[in-house]
Parts: structure tokens; C-alpha cells; sequence
């Protein structure tokens, strides 16, 4: 099974601030990797896939690259509704597996 | 609008049964494989298992391989999870979520209902 490890698992910022959160797979996983975001008590949500395509719908201010085993989240420009968990997700192979999540909380 | 609302979940002793089951509306439910993702208490997300679109491939994560069925009903737009043998580690929300369509090469779950709680306790 491929195994996601996401960092930091903690982040604290700014609204404005620019942040960037790592995803890394214990196997190369080509460009299957996805990310998500879930804001407390509700269902995740898609924001990026195949790396960096961007969900229909997502503010242009996420963007995401990498292939292989190591993957980057960036958001240019910290919204207040952009306070939430993030995690990266491989659809590389199944069992299908998410990275254990990075809580981006207000400095 | 693409909706999926589950239902069914709720409070049993470990070694007890539950059918999870999520509606689906807004889009062509046939046309799309179909996952169950969970998230236990204060944790982060588990894919769980899934189906595709005419109901002849399943996959399973292994800790629920044998205990847990997944199926659906394409003439009613649902998707279902029956599971058997609960125990206090199946404590979570589980979420249906769309996976991709029969079309498509990448993979992703674009939309999730809204979830329903499963709490496994004696």
C-alpha cells in the first residue's frame, strides 16, 4: 500500500500570508494525486487534481505541482475562509490513500 | 445540482450489522464509478471502498475485506455499504463520494454527501 505523509501537519498564518504544504508518497505515483480541503463538521472538498488541475469552481489562488513521490499545495494569498484541514489523496493505485492532514489555523 | 445525501447510520454493539445508504441526484449516477470514504472522530480520512459503474468491480481497503459489501441500485440512483461484524475501530462518518466517470483517466471524489454517523460501542 502507498503510504501519503503530508507537512507540516500544523501551520499557523496570516490572512494574506502565502502558505505551501508538502505531500510525499512512498512510491512514485506519477501525477494521481489530489487535494482536498475540509472545513469543520462538513465534507471534504476537491480543490486541486491530477496535481495541478484545478477543480471547476476553485479560486485561482490555489495552485498545486509535483510528480513522482513529492507534491506541493500553495495558496498565494491566505482567505479567511481558507482556515480549514487539508489533504493530499493518491487515486495511484487501491487501496486509495489520503495524507493525514495539515490544520492551517489563524496566527 | 450534484447531491449526495446518506442515511442509516447510527448507535450499535460491536459485532452487529448496518446498511449505509447514500441517495444520489443532479447527475447520471450510472455513468460513474462510486466510493465510501470515513473519517473516525477527531481523524483524517479513509478511503473505504468502491464500485464501478455497472456493479461488476468492487475494491476494498483490508480492514473491512469480508465484513463489508458495497453495491448499488443504478435504477434508483443509490449507493449502499452493508457492514457486518462492526467493531469499535468502524467508530467514524462515513461519506459517499462520486469517483470518476466511465470516461475518465484521472481520479478523484468531486463530490461527498454530507455524511452519516456510525458509532460501534457496547
Amino acid at each position: 500500500d502507498i503510504q501519503m505523509t503530508q507537512s507540516p501537519s500544523s501551520l499557523s498564518a496570516s490572512v494574506g500570508d502565502r502558505v505551501t504544504i508538502t505531500c510525499r508518497a512512498s512510491q512514485s505515483i506519477s501525477n494521481f494525486l489530489n487535494w482536498y480541503h475540509q472545513r469543520p463538521g462538513k465534507a471534504p472538498k476537491l480543490l486541486i487534481y491530477a496535481a495541478s488541475s484545478l477543480q471547476t469552481g476553485v479560486p485561482s489562488r490555489f495552485s498545486g505541482s509535483g510528480s513522482g513521490t513529492d507534491f506541493t499545495l500553495t495558496i498565494s494569498s491566505l482567505q479567511p475562509e481558507d482556515f480549514a484541514t487539508y489533504y493530499c489523496q493518491q487515486s495511484y493505485s487501491i487501496p486509495y490513500s489520503f495524507g493525514q492532514g495539515t490544520k492551517l489555523e489563524i496566527k | 445540482e450534484v447531491q449526495l445525501v446518506e442515511s442509516g447510520g447510527g448507535l450499535l454493539q460491536p459485532g452487529g450489522s448496518l446498511r449505509l445508504s447514500c441517495a444520489a441526484s443532479g447527475f447520471t449516477f450510472s455513468n460513474y464509478w462510486m466510493s465510501w470514504v470515513r473519517q473516525a472522530p477527531g481523524e483524517g480520512l479513509q478511503w473505504v471502498a468502491n464500485i464501478k459503474q455497472d456493479g461488476t468491480e468492487e475494491y476494498y481497503v483490508d480492514s473491512v475485506k469480508g465484513r463489508f459489501t458495497i453495491s448499488r441500485d443504478n435504477a434508483k440512483n443509490s449507493l449502499y455499504l452493508q457492514m457486518n461484524s462492526l467493531r469499535a475501530e468502524d467508530t467514524a462518518v462515513y461519506y459517499c463520494a462520486r469517483d470518476r466517470p466511465r470516461w475518465g483517466l484521472e481520479i478523484f471524489f468531486d463530490f461527498w454527501g454530507p455524511g452519516t454517523l456510525v458509532t460501534v460501542s457496547s
